[in-house]
């Protein structure tokens, strides 16, 4: 069965610090998406980033990295230099890969909520 | 860019009554996700579509049925509605196995 853990319920920064998000990933697909996804407190979901199993590079996006290792099945999130605008609960999430065209459902880690101060 | 438009995006209802919820894909996405999110909760999983035709089941109750319609809107209608069906409800919708987007939710409150 596919899991996903983010062990970090709650983490709370002051401006400016860096902050990673963990996210660690259970599946028997050798095809597979993984996704980070922000709800701040209004309450809608926005996606930051997808990547498949196959995609091991590691990114960088102005102040967003991820960092993708399939051999501990991590796909960790970090924040650069946190804005209180950062502060919100943040969603790693796993879909499978299908043979047909449709697309699956994500199952969800609980979420972690970052709260970061000025 | 046009996103997914859910309505309405606040609802109460009183126990055993029943509720519709509307969903408008983007644009071109053949895909339809319904999520609950119960308070403090992570999204669950509830059913997708995929060309109109039901694609995936997740916790659905049987309290709950969807469907997509030819203009690719999708109606998910709960019935017997209970305490605990108070949610944060999203759709979502996706070309195929792209990324899925998400609409603002419907926020249900059952008293």
């Amino acid at each position: 069965a596919q899991k996903v853990t983010q062990a970090q319920t709650e983490i709370s920064v002051v401006e400016k610090e860096d902050v990673t998000l963990d996210c660690v990933y259970e599946t028997r697909d050798t095809t597979y998406y993984l996704f980070w996804y922000k709800q701040p407190p209004s309450g809608e979901l926005v996606f930051l980033i997808r990547r498949n199993s196959f995609d091991e590079q590691n990114e960088i996006s102005g102040r967003y990295s991820w960092n993708f290792q399939k051999s501990t099945s991590s796909f960790n999130f970090t924040i650069t230099a946190s804005q209180v605008v950062d502060s919100a609960v943040y969603f790693c999430a796993l879909s499978e890969s299908r043979a047909n065209q449709a697309g699956t459902a994500l199952i969800f880690g609980k979420g972690t909520t970052l709260s970061v101060s000025s | 860019a046009a996103g997914v438009i859910q309505s309405p995006r606040h609802l109460i209802k009183e126990k055993r009554e029943t509720a519709t919820l509307k969903c408008y894909p983007i644009p071109r996405h053949d895909t339809v996700y319904w999520y609950q999110q119960g308070p403090g909760q992570d999204p669950q999983f509830l059913i997708s579509f995929y060309e109109k035709m039901q694609s995936d089941k997740g916790s659905i109750p049987d309290r709950f049925s969807a469907q997509q319609f030819s203009d690719y809107h999708s109606e998910l209608n709960m019935s017997s509605l209970e305490l605990g069906d108070s949610a944060l409800y999203f759709c979502a919708s996706s070309e195929g196995v792209n990324i899925q987007y998400f609409g603002a939710g419907t926020r249900l409150s059952v008293l």
